[in-house]
């Protein structure tokens, strides 16, 4: 079965800290996608990112990274020099590649990330 | 700006009576989502729509029914809210060639009185 952990159930830091929020799943399946959404106050969630299974390469968007590692099951996530605009609640979440159930995404629990000025 | 939209924002109605959650979205994506999130919880699949292939979660109480009349609308019909309803109810689009990205409205927060 496939599963999201998010351990981390609330994280306080000061601005211009740097954080990383963790994510572990279970799957499976040997083809499956990761994400991360951010969920502000305003309660829309917005897509961060999205990483398939073939491809381990970290990547970084501005403050933003993602450290995807296969071998630990785990895909975590770091914001550089955090800032007040980044206090959220921060989802990963998980998907099969292929089969009937392919468009259905698997959500952790969320990790809600205050950033005090 | 493309979007998806949810109206109301927020929307208070009566044990036991009917309500309707409207989403609609002007991506022309052929696929929408109605997902619930309790507080403090995650987001939770409801139903989708293909097109107008309905597709039902196997854990989605009877209560809950959807209509899409048309490509930009769906509907979330509650028939019998329960207190345990309460929460904040959320649509999402996306291409089925690209299912992977999904994009969410803001919400509508469901107060059961």
């Amino acid at each position: 079965a496939q599963k999201v952990t998010q351990a981390q159930t609330e994280i306080s830091v000061v601005e211009k800290e740097d954080v990383t929020l963790d994510c572990v799943y279970e799957t499976r399946d040997t083809t499956y996608y990761l994400f991360w959404y951010k969920q502000p106050p305003s309660g829309e969630l917005v897509f961060l990112i999205r990483r398939n299974s073939f491809d381990e390469q970290n990547e970084i968007s501005g403050r933003y990274s993602w450290n995807f590692q296969k071998s630990t099951s785990s895909f975590n996530f770091t914001i550089t020099a955090s800032q007040v605009v980044d206090s959220a609640v921060y989802f990963c979440a998980l998907s099969e590649g292929r089969g009937d159930s392919s468009y259905k995404l698997i959500f952790g629990s969320g990790t809600r990330l205050l950033v005090r000025p | 700006d493309a979007m998806v939209i949810q109206n109301p924002r927020y929307q208070v109605t009566q044990f036991g009576k009917p309500v309707t959650l409207s989403c609609s979205q002007t991506l022309n994506h052929n696929v929408m989502y109605w997902y619930q999130q309790k507080s403090s919880q995650a987001p939770k699949l409801l139903f989708h729509y293909y097109d107008k292939d309905f597709n039902n979660e196997a854990d989605t109480p009877d209560n809950f029914q959807s209509r899409r009349p048309n490509t930009s609308f769906c509907f979330l019909d509650i028939r019998s809210p329960g207190l345990g309803d309460a929460a904040m109810y959320l649509c999402a689009t996306s291409f089925w060639t690209r299912w992977e990205t999904q994009y969410f409205g803001p919400g509508t927060r469901l107060l059961v009185l």
